[in-house]
């Protein structure tokens, strides 16, 4: 069935570190995948979208790449703080109307 | 920047009542969604609503649920008879369109069926 999926529950890096998160999906005919931060009581946050005709993307501080071949998606924080401590789901857009089916999500701990 | 507003942050009911839960949503935004997440566990998708009709919505969305455009502001999310397992935080979103564009979340409201 349809999946997106997270290969780590948590990760941990130090502060100043370069973190590395990353998503698997399951469904070959997704064309469109964000990255949210969810902080503790808030909702999803975006962070960075990626079209499926393009391998990576770069915003400030994050690089998210699609790797089609192998449906794998990763985030990349450069500089990791410790305001970027939360949880990141990926989620993958698989209909006309915009139904965005989410992985499980990885805590991401910055230790100073 | 614009958010999604969602009101109460918390609702406490019994068992078996109705709930009512808001949202405002983006206001150039014409597709808006419900979704929710159970305490540990990812977001998962209840409905779409675009032009005063329901798009899609998951198996979760049974009978017990609805969800109402009462103007054109607000964008409701009905539960006609909580059961414990409702209990979740759910997140309202809205977007411009319905295609490949990002999708903003309210910060959501955190029920909790006792």
């Amino acid at each position: 069935g349809e999946s997106v999926g997270l290969h780590l529950p948590t990760l941990s890096v130090q502060e100043g570190d370069n973190s590395i998160i990353n998503c698997a999906y399951s469904n070959s005919a997704s064309d469109y995948f964000i990255w949210y931060k969810q902080e503790s009581g808030k909702g999803p946050q975006f962070i960075i979208d990626i079209r499926s005709n393009m391998d990576k993307r770069q915003g400030q501080r994050v690089t998210v790449l699609l790797n089609k071949t192998v449906k794998h998606l990763s985030l990349q924080i450069a500089a990791t703080q410790p305001g970027d401590s939360a949880v990141y789901f990926c989620a993958e857009n698989i209909s006309q109307g915009g139904k965005l089916i989410f992985g499980q999500g990885t805590e991401l701990s910055v230790k100073p | 920047e614009p958010e999604v507003t969602q009101t109460p942050s918390h609702q406490v009911t019994q068992m078996g009542q109705e709930v009512i839960l808001r949202c405002v949503p983006i206001s150039n935004h014409l597709y808006f969604y419900w979704y929710r997440q159970i305490l540990g566990q990812k977001v998962e998708f209840l409905v779409s609503f675009y032009n005063n009709e329901i798009s899609e919505k998951s198996e979760i969305f049974d009978d017990q649920f609805s969800v109402e455009r009462p103007d054109g502001s607000n964008f409701t999310l009905k539960i006609r008879s909580t059961k414990l397992e409702d209990s979740a935080m759910y997140f309202c979103a809205s977007r411009v369109t319905g295609g490949n564009e990002k999708l903003f979340f309210g910060s959501g409201t955190q029920l909790s069926v006792l």
